[in-house]
């Protein structure tokens, strides 16, 4: 049965600090691993999405990894602002009983202080 | 272009009740989906469908129907809601297997 965890569960930083979320998964057989944001109350928002066999996306300050074999994803946040401050979570899609389930983390809540 | 639109936003239901949650999507999208998000237990797969006309049971099906009638429609139905259906509830659709979920802004839904 895939896992998937994040640590830690929430982070509080600096405003302009980079920082890293982790992201592993026990079972290493997945289509794609995808990070999302999500803030109170709202549903979530896509981020990046990293098909298995591709090692990194960029989007503006984010960049996601994938280390498949390792079971492991980041997700990099350069020169933090407020306006980052949400829920981020990981998801992979893995087949599963007949169908690609995903599979989502509980989340790393995220705090930048001005 | 909207996306993935949830309704209603909210809803209160005493025990026994029944309604239906509504998820359209403008995207074209083939697939679509239902979660309910509980604290600390993460997102839980309800249902999906991999294209008009099919649906097939997630992880926690129990309690719920769904139907797709329509490619840019999806229902959900709760037949006789309990207070153990108190939860978000998120839709969500994609394109194919290997393209982003799409997700909506949610129903919080409370079962007293």
């Amino acid at each position: 049965k895939q896992e998937v965890t994040q640590i830690p569960a929430a982070l509080s930083v600096p405003e302009g600090e980079n920082l890293v979320l982790n992201c592993s998964f026990t079972d290493s057989a997945i289509y794609n691993l995808q990070w999302f944001r999500q803030d109170p109350g709202k549903g979530l928002t896509s981020l990046l999405l990293i098909q298995s066999s591709q090692r990194e996306q960029t989007s503006g300050r984010l960049n996601a990894s994938l280390d498949k074999s390792s079971g492991r994803s980041t997700l990099y946040i350069a020169a933090s602002q407020p306006g980052d401050s949400a829920t981020y979570l990981c998801a992979v899609r893995a087949d599963s009983g007949g169908y690609q389930k995903v599979t989502f983390g509980t989340g790393t809540k995220l705090q930048v202080i001005p | 272009n909207a996306g993935v639109t949830q309704t209603p936003k909210f809803r209160v239901l005493k025990t026994g009740q029944s309604m239906t949650l509504l998820c359209a999507q403008d995207m074209n999208h083939e697939y679509m989906y239902w979660y309910r998000q509980d604290p600390g237990m993460g997102l839980r797969l309800i249902h999906y469908s991999v294209g008009e006309g099919t649906t097939a049971k997630g992880e926690v099906p129990d309690g719920y129907n769904v139907s797709r009638l329509k490619k840019q429609n999806f229902l959900l139905g709760l037949e006789s809601a309990a207070p153990s259906q108190t939860s978000v509830y998120f839709c969500a659709s994609s394109y194919g297997v290997n393209s982003p979920l799409h997700f909506g802004n949610g129903t919080r839904l409370t079962v007293t």
